[in-house]
């Protein structure tokens, strides 16, 4: 069976400030690795993704992350946070030859002016 | 282009009622899933369909019931609502098995009480 965990409830960082949160999963075979962001009453939207090939993976609003087979790590990462993005994160798994995507917990992510 | 819409955005149940909620999309997506939210246990899969006539079970199946008639409806029934019911209900769909990942509905917030 598959699984994800964010150790993470809560990320507090200043504006201007590096961001990351956090993720590792267990999964049999090859990992597909997704980040979802979601914004309140809002349903979730699709940020990154990792399948293969370059381990660092870019994704929309300035969102990146690289994913580490030997330490089953896929960690959100933005240089310069805003407090635009201040939302709930989400990191699932599924593997390579199935279709069922399997989620975390979230991180709430709080970004400070 | 709608995406995916759920209907209603809201919802109180007494106990023991019955209800169905609502999930169309437009982007001719086969592959189509019901998930629950609830605080601080991330997405749980409910019910899921690759094509119109084929559903199967998720996660979290019991209580709740789907059909797949065409393959933009895919609605969720709740039959006896129960109190742990209570959750906020997600729709998506994927092209085939969402390699580029899943398209969201903006949920619907369902009370049983």
């Amino acid at each position: 069976a598959q699984s994800v965990a964010q150790p993470e409830d809560q990320v507090n960082v200043a504006e201007g400030n590096p961001l990351t949160v956090k993720c590792t999963y267990s999964v049999s075979g090859n990992p597909y690795l997704f980040w979802y962001v979601q914004y309140p009453n809002r349903g979730l939207q699709f940020l990154l993704k990792y399948i293969t090939g370059d381990n660092l993976v870019k994704g929309s609003y300035g969102f990146e992350a690289e994913f580490n087979k030997s330490q089953t790590s896929f960690h959100l990462k933005k240089p310069s946070a805003l407090v635009s993005d201040s939302a709930l994160y989400f990191c699932a798994v599924r593997p390579s030859n199935d279709y069922k995507l399997s989620f975390g917990a979230g991180t709430t992510v709080t970004v400070r002016a | 282009n709608a995406g995916v819409t759920q209907t209603p955005k809201f919802r109180i149940l007494k106990i023991g009622q019955s209800m169905t909620l609502q999930c169309t999309q437009d982007m001719n997506h086969n592959y189509m899933y019901w998930y629950r939210q609830d605080p601080g246990m991330g997405l749980k899969l409910i019910y899921y369909s690759v094509g119109a006539g084929i559903t199967d079970k998720g996660e979290v199946p019991n209580g709740y019931n789907v059909s797949r008639s065409t393959t933009e409806d895919f609605p969720l029934r709740l039959e006896l609502a129960a109190p742990s019911q209570t959750s906020v209900y997600f729709c998506a769909s994927s092209l085939n098995r969402g390699d580029y990942g899943y398209t969201f509905g903006s949920g619907t917030r369902l009370t049983v009480v």
